[in-house]
């Protein structure tokens, strides 16, 4: 099936310092990734949706200057957490759709990452 | 109204037991539907797609009521390691924007 892979599984970084996560589609193409932050006991929210070519859409109260996302192929988009800081602390997932499969294709998940700032 | 809201749980039965959830959503465009399960500290993985009025796989039944806009998932025979949170997905597919909805999650958890 379908793969995506996300690095790194955990990090852990000091306050103030910058943390970039990659998330790619081993064998299939992605025009659009979708990145979503969960903390403990809660659902997936989603925070930004990623478009090859093109500015990632941020949802409300999200800030883009914080989480900067580049999608510079059809097979990897990039999100920066800049300037972190202990509340940032979560596990961030991304999720891309095959744009072979169609508007009803489901989505695939990379394995997380799991972000802890000291 | 929440885009997408589901049965809050948690559910806590039996080995054996059949137990369902239900996902209720409120754009009446959405197409398709999908039911992820996630165990702690994992990312999620699909279960089933329902594209039409329903689907099974197995023990696992997920039903479609456009009219009412609710999915439900129901679980025959439960095993010890269906226990995890079962989580209700709406895309959509907007010209404005594409987006994949989430559902808060259902926890389930089967005791012996």
């Amino acid at each position: 099936g379908a793969v995506v892979s996300q690095h790194p599984s955990w990090v852990i970084c000091k306050s103030g310092t910058s943390v970039k996560i990659e998330c790619r589609s081993l064998d299939f193409q992605a025009t659009t990734m979708f990145w979503y932050r969960q903390f403990p006991k809660q659902s997936l929210m989603l925070m930004a949706t990623s478009n090859e070519g093109s500015k990632a859409t941020y949802e409300q109260g999200v800030e883009k200057d914080k989480f900067l996302i580049n999608h510079a192929s059809l097979t990897l988009s990039t999100l920066t957490v800049t300037s972190a800081h202990p509340e940032d602390s979560s596990f961030y997932i991304c999720s891309a759709r095959d744009i072979a499969g169609g508007d009803n294709s489901p989505l695939h998940f990379g394995n997380g990452t799991r972000l802890t700032v000291t | 109204r929440k885009e997408v809201e589901q049965d809050p749980g948690p559910f806590n039965v039996p080995e054996g037991a059949t137990v369902a959830f239900n996902c209720t959503y409120s754009n009446s465009a959405s197409q398709s539907f999908f039911w992820y399960r996630q165990d702690c500290r994992k990312e999620p993985k699909l279960l089933m797609s329902v594209y039409s009025s329903g689907n099974e796989d197995g023990r696992f039944t997920a039903q479609l009521n456009r009219a009412s806009q609710y999915i439900s998932l129901l679980i025959r025979d439960s095993k010890l390691s269906d226990s995890a949170t079962y989580l209700c997905v709406v895309p959509r597919w907007d010209s404005s924007a594409s987006k994949i909805i989430f559902g808060s999650g259902t926890r389930l958890s089967i005791r012996p």
